[in-house]
């Protein structure tokens, strides 16, 4: 198992340009979401997916569009860059709805991405 | 009410030493409350988990602390290494049925050799 892969590793922006971040995960996980990471900002939830299909907003959503056609995959899109979206992003995917250590939160190694 | 507060930003320790990081929430509604660590470069990952109908969970060096009352949890890392460098998160489950996490702003570990 892969767990769950991100591309690209680092991506450089101009303002204005839009593109997607690519999550995949092979491991049947019903629920997957992407994070934001800033310095001493924590871990912010942007959009998650409790199956293929259902897609809901979180806590930083705007700028930003996802959908879930497949179980496997949850891209995220910019729509139109700004600096502000400069950040580490990270998707994460779980086994199943329920809290538990028998479900934990699986995340990716991360997007890098800087808007000029 | 959905915050988690997390203290303090960054910590220092010196090996052998004892490493405590602190978190407070609001929301009674929670149930549910991880740690994660994260290494740099890679993602976070899930480190040890406690429930608030116990008081403590002990797993080797890490031990969760858990006051239900005062709602405040702590992590500590007793005979700390300097393998255990990296950030942590605390956590607590949002309610409802979607399963969303929300973490704290996490702590940044330092120990020295």
């Amino acid at each position: 198992n892969a767990g769950v892969t991100q591309t690209p590793k680092f991506q450089v922006l101009k303002t204005g340009q839009s593109m997607t971040l690519q999550c995949a995960q092979d491991m049947n996980h019903e629920y997957m979401s992407w994070y934001r990471q800033d310095p001493g900002m924590g871990l912010r939830l942007i959009h998650y997916s409790v199956g293929a299909g259902i897609t809901d907003q979180g806590e930083v959503p705007n700028g930003y569009n996802v959908s879930r056609s497949t179980t496997e995959d949850f891209p995220l899109r910019l729509l139109s860059a700004a600096p502000s979206q400069t950040s580490v992003y990270f998707c994460a995917s779980r086994r199943t709805l329920n809290r538990g250590n028998n479900s934990p939160l699986h995340f990716g190694n991360g997007t890098r991405l800087t808007v000029t | 009410q959905q915050q988690v507060k997390q203290s303090p930003q960054s910590l220092i320790v010196q090996k052998g030493g004892i490493s405590i990081i602190n978190c407070a929430y609001e929301n009674t509604a929670f149930d549910y409350f991880p740690w994660y660590q994260q290494f740099p470069g890679k993602g976070p990952a899930l480190l040890i988990a406690i429930r608030p109908d116990v008081s403590e969970k002990k797993e080797g060096r890490f031990t969760i602390s858990f006051n239900k009352s005062a709602k405040q949890f702590s992590l500590h890392i007793m005979d700390s290494q300097p393998g255990d460098s990296a950030t942590y998160f605390c956590a607590a489950w949002g309610g409802g049925s979607q399963g969303n996490l929300i973490f704290g702003k996490g702590t940044k570990l330092s120990v020295k050799p």
